[in-house]
């Protein structure tokens, strides 16, 4: 079965700092991988995926996350965090054979200090 | 840009209440899905469809729920009997790929169940 495991309820960086939202999945074939974020009172947003090829997948709003396959993560990392950043974030796996269901995280809550 | 489109916003309802819930997918997409989420617990997921089959279901989708595509546009969740555990937020997704690499999110049906 596959399981994605999210280090850090909430996140607190200052504007301006590095971001890394962290995340380990299991699985027993090659995932997907995604990274998902939810605005307060929205739906869910794709931030990113990776699914084969290069293992640094850059998505929007200036974030981008690697592909280990030896650490079986999959962190989020952004070079500098702006306030319009605080939000909540989702890792999800999901296996080409499964017809697409996600199997999310716990999700990690990010906060931004002025 | 093409969104999802979830109606209604919120839902309260009694326990043992019928409740459906209404989502019109992206119009060129073929494969939907519902997941939901808990307050404060993961999204998980209940069910993904296409033409017109469920494709695969969670174990929470029990004889309880049913997923049905009336027309050409929406997509509905119905709860037959609700119980006070459904109390949720229910997200539908919709993708244009049977693997589902991107899955386009509504922004949700907070159901309270009383």
């Amino acid at each position: 079965a596959q399981s994605v495991t999210q280090l850090g309820s909430h996140v607190s960086v200052s504007e301006g700092a590095l971001v890394l939202l962290r995340c380990n999945y299991s699985s027993s074939v090659p995932p997907y991988l995604f990274w998902y974020v939810q605005y307060p009172n929205q739906g869910l947003q794709l931030l990113l995926k990776y699914t084969t090829g290069a293992t640094l997948v850059k998505g929007i709003n200036g974030f981008e996350a690697e592909f280990k396959k030896s650490e079986t993560s999959f962190h989020l990392t952004k070079p500098s965090a702006h306030m319009s950043d605080a939000a909540e974030y989702f890792c999800a796996v999901s296996r080409y054979n499964q017809g697409g269901k996600l199997i999310f995280g716990q999700g990690t809550e990010l906060s931004v200090k002025p | 840009e093409p969104e999802v489109t979830q109606t209604p916003s919120h839902q309260v309802t009694q326990m043992g209440q019928e409740v459906i819930l209404r989502c019109v997918p992206i119009s060129n997409h073929l494969y939907f899905y519902w997941y939901r989420q808990i307050l404060g617990q993961k999204v998980e997921f209940l069910v993904s469809f296409y033409n017109n089959e469920i494709s695969e279901k969670s174990e929470i989708f029990d004889d309880q729920f049913s997923v049905e595509r009336p027309d050409g546009s929406n997509f509905t969740l119905k709860i037959r009997s609700t119980k006070l555990e459904d109390s949720a937020m229910y997200f539908c997704a919709s993708s244009e790929s049977k693997t589902g690499e991107t899955q386009y999110f509504g922004p949700g049906t907070r159901l309270l169940v009383l």
